[in-house]
């Protein structure tokens, strides 16, 4: 059985560049969740997909968007990269409106220059 | 708004000490509360929960207890272990019209040596 799965795993940007981050849940699970995690600090929630919709957001600028597809895996798009998106990027999965707990994937590293 | 307060770390333990890692929390309503931990290169795992009052949490030898008096959620262990070396955080969640969102703290990191 698959865990929560991200892709890539590392990413090199520059200022003002676009990025597209992925994330293919836990099989049976419907809800997508990203969380950025700066170096040394917990998780930030950034948003949550249940049913290929924006459920809940936290405090991220527009920049920040996202996508859940039919299949439940979801993207995670970033316009306009600052040096201050530099993150490790994870996505979280859970079923039925994230009642139950959350399988974290490994995420993916993003480094902005 | 919510918020989770955690010991600065990092807290480094001979094997067999005994762990406590303090966590209080700030929140609105009556949240579930979680720890987590992240081993190195990985994402996070549940390790715990509680989701009411003086609910016990209790997992791989870890313990934590809801105290809603002192809104505290201390994680201890009696006896650490090398393998027990990682990054743990302590969160709560509280449903939003049956949603949920997660507070993370900011992590204590342990190390565990022989």
């Amino acid at each position: 059985d698959a865990g929560v799965t991200q892709s890539p795993t590392h990413l090199i940007k520059t200022r003002g560049q676009q990025v597209t981050l992925r994330c293919s849940p836990k099989s049976g699970h419907d809800t997508v969740s990203w969380y950025q995690q700066a170096l040394g600090q917990g998780p930030q929630f950034i948003f949550q997909y249940y049913e290929e919709e924006e459920r809940q957001r936290g405090n991220f600028p527009d920049r920040f968007s996202g996508h859940q597809f039919p299949n439940y895996s979801s993207e995670l798009n970033v316009n306009a990269l600052l040096l201050g998106d530099s993150a490790l990027y994870l996505c979280a999965s859970s079923l039925g409106g994230a009642r139950e707990k959350l399988f974290f994937g490994s995420g993916t590293q993003l480094s902005v220059l | 708004g919510n918020s989770v307060t955690q010991m600065e770390g990092p807290v480094t333990l001979s094997e067999e000490a005994f762990l406590t890692i303090n966590c209080t929390y700030t929140a609105t309503g009556y949240p579930s509360l979680f720890w987590y931990v992240q081993y190195p290169g990985e994402g996070l795992q549940l390790l715990l929960k509680a989701t009411k009052a003086d609910d016990k949490g209790s997992n791989k030898g870890f313990e934590a207890t809801y105290r809603k008096e002192t809104t505290s959620f201390h994680l201890e262990k009696g006896s650490v272990q090398v393998s027990d070396s990682a990054v743990y955080f302590c969160a709560l969640t509280l449903n939003s019209g049956g949603y949920q969102k997660v507070t993370f703290g900011t992590g204590t990191k342990l190390q565990v040596i022989p």
